[in-house]
C-alpha cells in the first residue's frame, strides 16, 4: 500500500564522510518526516516538513540537514558523519485528508565506522 | 516526561492464542490519536489500528482491536488469534493536536512479541 522509498537500505561508511540518505513518496502527501531509532528502541523524530520549502527540527536534535524542494523528495544529510550516527533513519509522509497515519518507508541502516 | 509507556519489554505466546500488549499514554490536549505499529526484523514499520481520542467505539481491523479507555489513559492492542508471522516489535505512538498539523508521533519503547510454535 505504501509508496515510499528510501535509499540505500545499508550503508556502512568511513567517519568524517558526507553522506545523503534519500527519501521519495509517489503518493502527493504534503507532510513528510525524519525519525531516528536506535536498535531496539524507539522511535524519535528529529525533522519533518509541511510541504515544498519548509522544514522544522523535531523533537531529537541531530546534527543532520533535510531539504524539501519537490514535493516527493525529501533527503537528509550528514555534512561528516560520525560513529555516534549509526543508527536506523526512517522516513515516513502522511497528508491531511487522510492523516490517520503515516506511512513508513523501509528505513536506512547506517553504520560509521 | 514519557509520553508512552509500554511496560512489557518481551512477551512469548503459544500460536493461536489471544495476546494483549499494554500502552498507557499521558496527554493534555483533548484531541488526539493513538497508533500501534509492527516493525519486524527487516525494519519497516507497518501500520496496524487507529483509535482517535474521540472515537466511541473501540477500533477494530482484522484480528487486531484497540482496548481504548480514555479514563485510565490505556490503549491496549488485542492480537486474537496468534500467527507465528506476528512475531516482531510493536509499538504504541501517539499524536498529539488537531489532525490538520503534522502528523508528528512520540512512541513508547516497544514490546517484542514471539510466537511459539
Amino acid at each position: 500500500e505504501a509508496d515510499i522509498y528510501q535509499t540505500p537500505r545499508y550503508l556502512v561508511i568511513g567517519t568524517g564522510k558526507k553522506i545523503t540518505l534519500e527519501c521519495s513518496q509517489t503518493m502527493g502527501h504534503d507532510k513528510m518526516y525524519w525519525y531516528q531509532q536506535d536498535p531496539g528502541m524507539e522511535l524519535h523524530l528529529i525533522h519533518y516538513s509541511y510541504g515544498v520549502n519548509s522544514t522544522e527540527k523535531g523533537d531529537l536534535s541531530s546534527e543532520s540537514t533535510v531539504s524539501r524542494i519537490r514535493t516527493e523528495h525529501f533527503p537528509l544529510t550528514l555534512e561528516s558523519a560520525r560513529p555516534s550516527h549509526t543508527s536506523q533513519y526512517l522516513c515516513a509522509s502522511s497528508e491531511f485528508r487522510r492523516a490517520r497515519k503515516a506511512f513508513f518507508g523501509q528505513g536506512t541502516r547506517l553504520t560509521v565506522v | 516526561a514519557q509520553k508512552i509507556t509500554q511496560t512489557q519489554p518481551g512477551m512469548f505466546v503459544q500460536e493461536k492464542e489471544a495476546v494483549t500488549l499494554d500502552c498507557t499514554y499521558d496527554t493534555s490536549d483533548q484531541s488526539y490519536g493513538l497508533f500501534w505499529y509492527k516493525q519486524p526484523s527487516s525494519g519497516e514499520m507497518i501500520f496496524l489500528i487507529y483509535q482517535g481520542s474521540y472515537d466511541e467505539q473501540n477500533a477494530t481491523e482484522g484480528r487486531y482491536s484497540l482496548n481504548f479507555q480514555k479514563a485510565r489513559k490505556s490503549a491496549n492492542l488485542v492480537i486474537s488469534a496468534s500467527q507465528l508471522g506476528d512475531s516482531a516489535m510493536y509499538f504504541c505512538a501517539m499524536r498529539e493536536g488537531r489532525i490538520q498539523g503534522a502528523q508528528k508521533l512520540v512512541f513508547g519503547q516497544g514490546t517484542r512479541l514471539t510466537i511459539n510454535p
